[in-house]
C-alpha cells in the first residue's frame, strides 16, 4: 500500500496568511493526487485533483503543486471559512489511500 | 442535480450484518465507478471497496476483505456494501463517492467529485 504522510497534522494561522500543507507519499505516484477540504459532520469535498487543477467552484486562494513523492496544497489568503480539515489522497494505485489529516485553525 | 443518498446504517452487535445502499441520481450512473470510504469517530478517511461500472470488477482493502462485499444495480441506480462479521472497529460514518471520470476503464479511478451525506454505522454490544 503507498502511505501518505501529511504535515503538519494541525495548524493555526490568521484570516489573510498564507497556508502550507505538505503531503508526502512512500513512492512514486507522478502527479495522482488529490486535495479535499471537510468541515465538521460534512461529506468531504474535493479542492484540487491531478495535484494541481483547481475543481470547478473552488476559490482560486487555493492552488496545489508537486509531482512524484512531494506535494503541497497553499491557500492564499486564509477565509474564516476555511476552517476544516484537508486530506490528501493518492489515485495511482489500488488500494486508494488518504493522508490522516491537517486540521486547520483561525487563531 | 447529481445526488447520493445512502440508507441502512444502524446499531448492529459484533458479529453482525448489515447492508448499506447508496441511491444515485442526476447522472449516467453505469459509466461511473463508484467507492465507499468511511470515517471512524474523530479519525480519517479511509477507503473501503470500489466497484466498476459493469460491476464486473471490485477491490476491497484488506482491513474488510472476506467480510465486506461490494455490489451495485444498474437498472436501479445503487451500489452497495454488504458488511459480515463485523467487528467495534468498523463503526464509522459510510460514504459512497462518485468517480469525476466516466467510463474510466480503471478501479483506481481519477478523483471523487460526489459524495453522500454518510451513513452512520456503529457496532456495539
Amino acid at each position: 500500500d503507498i502511505q501518505m504522510t501529511q504535515s503538519p497534522s494541525s495548524l493555526s494561522a490568521s484570516v489573510g496568511d498564507r497556508v502550507s500543507i505538505t503531503c508526502q507519499a512512500g513512492q512514486d505516484i507522478r502527479k495522482s493526487l488529490n486535495w479535499y477540504q471537510q468541515k465538521p459532520g460534512k461529506a468531504p469535498k474535493v479542492l484540487i485533483y491531478d495535484a494541481s487543477n483547481l475543481e470547478t467552484d473552488v476559490p482560486p486562494r487555493f492552488s496545489g503543486r508537486g509531482s512524484g513523492t512531494d506535494f503541497t496544497l497553499i491557500i492564499n489568503g486564509l477565509q474564516p471559512e476555511d476552517i476544516a480539515t484537508y486530506y490528501c489522497q493518492q489515485f495511482d494505485d489500488l488500494p486508494i489511500t488518504f493522508g490522516q489529516g491537517t486540521r486547520l485553525e483561525i487563531k | 442535480e447529481v445526488q447520493l443518498v445512502e440508507s441502512g446504517g444502524g446499531l448492529v452487535q459484533p458479529g453482525g450484518s448489515l447492508r448499506l445502499s447508496c441511491e444515485a441520481s442526476g447522472f449516467n450512473f453505469r459509466d461511473y465507478v463508484m467507492t465507499w470510504v468511511r470515517q471512524a469517530p474523530g479519525k480519517g478517511l479511509e477507503w473501503v471497496s470500489v466497484i466498476s461500472g459493469s460491476a464486473l470488477s471490485t477491490y476491497h482493502a484488506d482491513s474488510v476483505k472476506g467480510r465486506f462485499s461490494i455490489s451495485r444495480d444498474n437498472s436501479k441506480n445503487t451500489v452497495y456494501l454488504q458488511m459480515n462479521k463485523l467487528k467495534v472497529e468498523d463503526t464509522a460514518v459510510y460514504y459512497c463517492a462518485k468517480d469525476a471520470l466516466s467510463n474510466a476503464g480503471r478501479l483506481r479511478g481519477y478523483y471523487f467529485d460526489y459524495w453522500g451525506q454518510g451513513s452512520l454505522v456503529t457496532v456495539s454490544s
